[in-house]
């Protein structure tokens, strides 16, 4: 069972404007959250994490919000740029269970200028 | 660049055959974790030590995995006899114990086992 789900798989948007990119989990137990950016060929690269006792976490263009009512977190990216083409990796962290990530299927991102 | 590094990048293997993989942190690092990640997953977590102790294992990893770090600071993964299905990259990430839950993950190592 998966506890953590990007439903999207992939997602086009233009140079400029905003991507958002959505992640559920169903384990209320998650910490922290994570985003992370992966480019072809390379390891997934850390963006942004939020702790669970936050809504939102800000750095440059990359914004995460965290709705723990809806079990729900997003992240925006403004303005899109075609570097930002990448896959897009939601991750949490399991409190006081070890320290193992546990990722979603990830969401293609594709910014065309 | 003091980056995961991980070596080597790309392995095929036959069937049978036993693989040894590295893993360097970032040096200051002092927690060190194994995941593997196939087409259309994300990674998926095997094991990870505090300097030199193993300190969980998923059950993903079967016995025919074994990890080592005996010196605090590299790490091997080794798969013996490998089987078609450990067809994965096989990525290394590292952190701080204080920060654990920000991991820094390395380029990975494709295995094809044919």
């Amino acid at each position: 069972d998966q506890q953590v789900k990007q439903n999207s798989p992939s997602l086009s948007v233009q140079e400029g404007r905003i991507s958002i990119l959505n992640c559920d989990y169903t384990n209320s137990m998650f910490d922290y959250f994570l985003w992370y950016k992966k480019y072809p060929a390379e390891g997934p690269t850390f963006l942004i994490s939020i702790s669970s006792i936050k809504d939102k976490n800000e750095d440059g263009r990359f914004t995460v919000f965290l709705n723990k009512s809806a079990k729900h977190l997003s992240l925006h990216i403004v303005p899109s740029q075609p570097g930002d083409s990448a896959v897009y990796f939601c991750a949490a962290r399991l409190n006081q269970a070890g320290t193992a990530l546990i990722f979603g299927k990830g969401t293609t991102l594709s910014v065309s200028s | 660049d003091t980056g995961v590094s991980q070596d080597p990048r790309h392995k095929i293997t036959k069937r049978g055959q036993n693989v040894t993989f590295r893993c360097d942190p970032i040096s200051e690092h002092n927690r060190l974790y194994w995941y593997r990640q196939t087409l259309g997953q994300g990674p998926e977590f095997l094991t990870y030590f505090q300097n030199e102790a193993q300190l969980e294992k998923s059950r993903l990893l079967s016995d025919r995995f074994s990890a080592e770090r005996p010196k605090g600071s590299f790490s091997t993964l080794e798969i013996q006899r490998t089987e078609q299905g450990d067809s994965a990259m096989y990525l290394c990430a590292s952190s701080l114990v204080e920060l654990d839950y920000e991991q820094y993950f390395g380029p990975g190592t494709r295995l094809t086992v044919t």
